[in-house]
């Protein structure tokens, strides 16, 4: 069973187009979410940890908050340089990590 | 810091050879993590080691695949023999809180 579900896969926005990518995780017990931006050919690099429901952390157009089934990467009036795979991590009880397959975000000048 | 750092970036072997894969972690992260990624199957946790020790290597598709950590600044992931659906990108992260870091991969294909 899937723990971990991203959607959608990929997702177009027009430049300045504000939209939001959703993670659901299933299990209880959660320690952690995270979010990661990954580039083509690059290691996926760390953007925010959120570890109870309610909780909200912002950098620059992005905003991730969390709930307790899901959490949602809010995008507002993204740049062309925002194009990236996020990827979303939980963590249960125990130390591994558990990705999700990612949201590919294109923007369009 | 440098970051986690990784070795070779890029691998081109035949099939049935051995490979290894290197990492250099975060001085002072004691946790340390190898993943595979693949278009299919996205990022999937192969082990990982806390101070060192392996503490879960569930995820180590068969007895192929060997990781050691000798000490806290490098580990190895072997394949021995590889197969061509062993071709993925392979990331090492590591941690000393919650937040891990990644390297930037190394790209294995087996032909």
């Amino acid at each position: 069973e899937d723990q971990v579900t991203q959607s959608p896969e990929a997702l177009r926005l027009q430049e300045g187009e504000s939209s939001s990518l959703n993670c659901s995780y299933t299990v209880s017990g959660l320690r952690g979410l995270f979010w990661y931006r990954q580039d083509p050919g690059k290691g996926p690099e760390f953007l925010f940890t959120l570890y109870s429901a309610g909780e909200e952390k912002e950098k620059e157009r992005l905003k991730a908050t969390l709930t307790k089934k899901e959490s949602f990467l809010h995008i507002t009036a993204p740049k062309p340089e925002d194009s990236a795979t996020y990827l979303c991590a939980v963590q249960y009880t125990g130390n591994q990590f558990y990705f999700g397959t990612g949201t590919s975000l294109t923007v369009i000048p | 810091d440098a970051g986690v750092i990784q070795s070779p970036r890029h691998e081109v072997t035949e099939m049935g050879q051995e490979v290894t894969l290197r990492c250099k972690p975060i001085s002072g992260h004691n946790s340390l993590f190898w993943y595979r990624q693949t278009m299919m199957r996205g990022l999937e946790l192969l082990i990982y080691f806390n101070n060192n020790v392996p503490i879960d290597d569930s995820g180590m598709p068969e007895d192929r695949f060997s990781a050691k950590m000798p000490n806290a600044s490098f580990s190895t992931l072997k394949i021995q023999p590889s197969e061509p659906r062993d071709s993925a990108v392979y990331f090492c992260a590591s941690r000393t809180g919650l937040e891990a870091f990644f390297g930037q991969g190394t790209r294995l294909t087996v032909v």
